[in-house]
């Protein structure tokens, strides 16, 4: 089955430091990629997306991802992070089916930020 | 930004009870859905709705859940009879093909708390 894998548990990095979240997916045609970001009490909020052409992604909050099809990653980076950016961050694939697009998610990255 | 609203944001109910959580897609939307996080786990997919039917649904949506668009604006989650395990935050989300698709927006989520 097609899936995604998110290896990192929990991260810890300093204010100001870089940051890089992994994600891995399964083999599988045109893979749409996501990450979202879920701070504490708030639903899930879309950060960026790849669904093809340049690898390199932009996203809000300063965040983006690159696409590397021949290690099947879409890893997440920050240059700097800021406190406000502790939260738990997801990424995602979507399997598209002509606008019934089921988004199957990884387990998670917590982020913590320290001073 | 249109969003996705969802009520209750937290609901508290016994074991055996019904429930109903609401969504209010964003309204030119054409596709809506149902996750849940388990505390602590992966955003898992429930269902999916098009057209005034479902989609796709999950091993999760069995008989005791079920969807419903009552009106043109709200899509709602009703649960029979809740069980302990389903004690979880459910996310709403919709998108809608025609705007450059594939990505979904995502509700707050309703935290469900059964005793």
């Amino acid at each position: 089955a097609q899936s995604v894998t998110q290896p990192d548990i929990h991260i810890t990095v300093s204010e100001g430091a870089s940051l890089e979240l992994r994600c891995n997916y399964s083999y599988g045609a045109t893979p749409y990629l996501f990450w979202y970001v879920q701070s504490p009490g708030q639903g899930l909020q879309l950060l960026l997306k790849y669904f093809s052409g340049d690898t390199l992604v932009q996203g809000i909050k300063g965040f983006e991802a690159e696409f590397k099809r021949s290690q099947s990653s879409f890893n997440l980076r920050k240059p700097s992070v800021h406190w406000s950016d502790a939260a738990e961050y997801f990424c995602a694939r979507i399997i598209s089916n002509f606008g019934n697009e089921k988004l199957t998610f990884g387990t998670g990255t917590r982020l913590t930020i320290i001073p | 930004e249109p969003e996705v609203t969802q009520t209750p944001s937290h609901q508290v109910t016994q074991m055996g009870q019904e429930v109903i959580l609401r969504c209010v897609p964003i309204s030119n939307h054409l596709y809506f859905y149902w996750y849940r996080q388990i505390l602590g786990q992966k955003v898992e997919f429930l269902v999916s709705f098009y057209n005034n039917e479902i989609s796709e649904k999950s091993e999760i949506f069995d008989d005791q859940f079920s969807v419903e668009r009552p009106d043109g604006s709200n899509f709602t989650l009703k649960i029979r009879s809740t069980k302990l395990e389903d004690s979880a935050m459910y996310f709403c989300a919709s998108t809608s093909v025609l705007d450059g698709a594939n990505v979904l927006t995502f509700g707050a989520g309703s935290r469900l708390t059964v005793l």
